[in-house]
């Protein structure tokens, strides 16, 4: 059974970046999309965007488009999301999921969740 | 872009059917089927439970249905059980190419 496996928990200080990375068990994600979601604490569940390796860059909301980038590596066996200029704000639960695609659509298959606190 | 708004609690008694609406507009749920629901357990991830509307993955209980009018999109869940208690959450494509949670609504069961 294919599985989304995260990396580790992060701990980060206002300001800087991290890099989460969601590698499939099997396969690729040449013939899906890959989106990331995100929950902070007592909140719901947010897209931050998604990509799909085929048709090439990565779609954001408007909330994210100037600091978040997500990529895969060129197997496109490991997607990445990469978030900068990080606040308490961003102190979140973020999970990468493998989504129905073209267009964007259902999410079928999600990792296990990276917790990703900001503190200083 | 603007959350989808779904009520922030509903209610039932074991046996029950409930339903939970998703209401958005004609740039998102009214204007696609690629609307899908989601069963949320804290601390675990999502689970995909309808799709395309009115879909079930493989494995999901027909329990679950979703269906959609105009641009509100709603998800019952029948013969409502102890374990359905967690939150459900709705999605949709979006005008601008981008996909839309709903704002969560936490089912309890009496």
């Amino acid at each position: 059974q294919v599985q989304l496996v995260q990396s580790g928990a992060e701990v980060k200080r206002p300001g800087s970046s991290v890099k989460v990375s969601c590698k499939t068990s099997a396969g690729t994600f040449k013939n899906f999309a890959i989106s990331w979601v995100r929950q902070a604490p007592g909140q719901g569940l947010e897209w931050m965007g998604g990509f799909i390796p085929i048709f090439g860059p990565a779609i954001y909301t408007e909330k994210f488009q100037d600091r978040v980038t997500i990529t895969a590596d060129e197997s496109a066996t490991t997607a990445f999301l990469e978030l900068r200029g990080l606040t308490s704000d961003d102190t979140a639960i973020y999970y990468c999921a493998r989504t129905t695609c073209c267009p964007f659509n259902a999410f079928d298959l999600w990792g296990q969740g990276t917790l990703v606190t900001v503190s200083s | 872009q603007s959350a989808l708004t779904q009520p922030a609690s509903v209610s039932g008694s074991p046996g029950q059917s409930i339903t939970i609406s998703c209401t958005g507009t004609s740039s998102d749920v009214g204007g696609y089927t690629y609307v899908s629901w989601y069963q949320h357990y804290p601390g675990k991830a999502p689970q995909l439970i309808v799709f395309d509307v009115n879909k079930r993955p493989s494995g999901v209980p027909n329990r679950f249905s979703g269906s959609k009018s105009g641009d509100t999109a709603s998800l019952t869940i029948s013969g409502l059980q102890a374990d359905d208690e967690a939150d459900y959450y709705c999605t949709s494509y979006t005008d601008s190419s981008t996909l839309v949670f709903g704002t969560g609504t936490k089912v309890t069961v009496l």
